[in-house]
């Protein structure tokens, strides 16, 4: 079956360690999203990638880095300079660019404690 | 730049009632509109898109929204909701954005609006 599988879907840390999520999708789609949600704050974009080895920082970067060596695989890291990391972290891809639906991954819920 | 304003954050509606989810867009390029619905702990799942054409589009489970291009806004209807409509709606906008020679797909989302369909 094809789709965007998010690893963990729980994830807990201790302030202060960085922490990655896992994204893949076989889709063999070009873009790639990481969105992070809140309690009434919607979905906000932390990272975007269009292509293998590049990436553009969304409203929301600081505080977090990604990578994209595989077209399949987009991993976030949530790094300790990131104030307030407990959240609903989501993963999309999509094939082409704007005019195409994106797919959606289960989510990863991350609490710091 | 672009962004999605989602006009009310809560909708309560009697079952068999008609419902409206607001959004209001704004972007200095072309754009391409979304909704999408999301059960509690899950992902996204697509219920409809405008890409051009007709402004009235029809998508799952009974869901239609209208393009207004010189309002900017993109809202969400259903003609009678039932009780397995109630869910959080997300709004997006989709546009290109050029950067360093690569032109990307930059997708912006609203704030959602909780639908919470009663008896």
């Amino acid at each position: 079956d094809g789709g965007i599988t998010q690893s963990p879907k729980y994830l807990f840390r201790k302030e202060g360690q960085n922490v990655t999520l896992s994204c893949e999708q076989n889709l063999n789609h070009d873009a790639m999203y990481w969105y992070r949600q809140d309690p009434g704050q919607g979905l906000r974009l932390i990272y975007y990638s269009q292509i293998v080895n590049d990436f553009q920082k969304g409203d929301i970067a600081e505080g977090y880095s990604v990578s994209r060596e595989k077209k399949e695989s987009f991993p976030l890291t949530v790094t300790s300079a990131q104030k307030n990391p407990t959240a609903f972290y989501l993963c999309a891809s999509r094939l082409g660019r704007s005019n195409t639906e994106a797919f959606f991954g289960q989510g990863t819920r991350l609490t710091v404690v | 730049a672009q962004s999605v304003t989602q006009l009310d954050s809560q909708v309560p509606v009697f079952e068999e009632a008609p419902v409206e989810l607001r959004c209001n867009y704004s972007s200095s390029v072309s754009v391409y509109l979304f909704w999408y619905v999301q059960y509690p702990n899950q992902g996204l799942q697509l219920l409809l898109k405008y890409l051009s054409g007709s402004t009235l589009v029809k998508g799952i489970n009974g869901f239609e929204a209208e393009f207004n291009k010189s309002q900017t806004s993109f809202h969400l209807r259903k003609p009678s909701v039932h009780i397995s409509d109630t869910a959080e709606y997300f709004c997006a906008v989709s546009g290109d954005i050029n950067a360093g020679g690569t032109s990307y797909g930059k997708l912006t989302f609203g704030q959602g609006t909780i639908l919470t369909v009663h008896p």
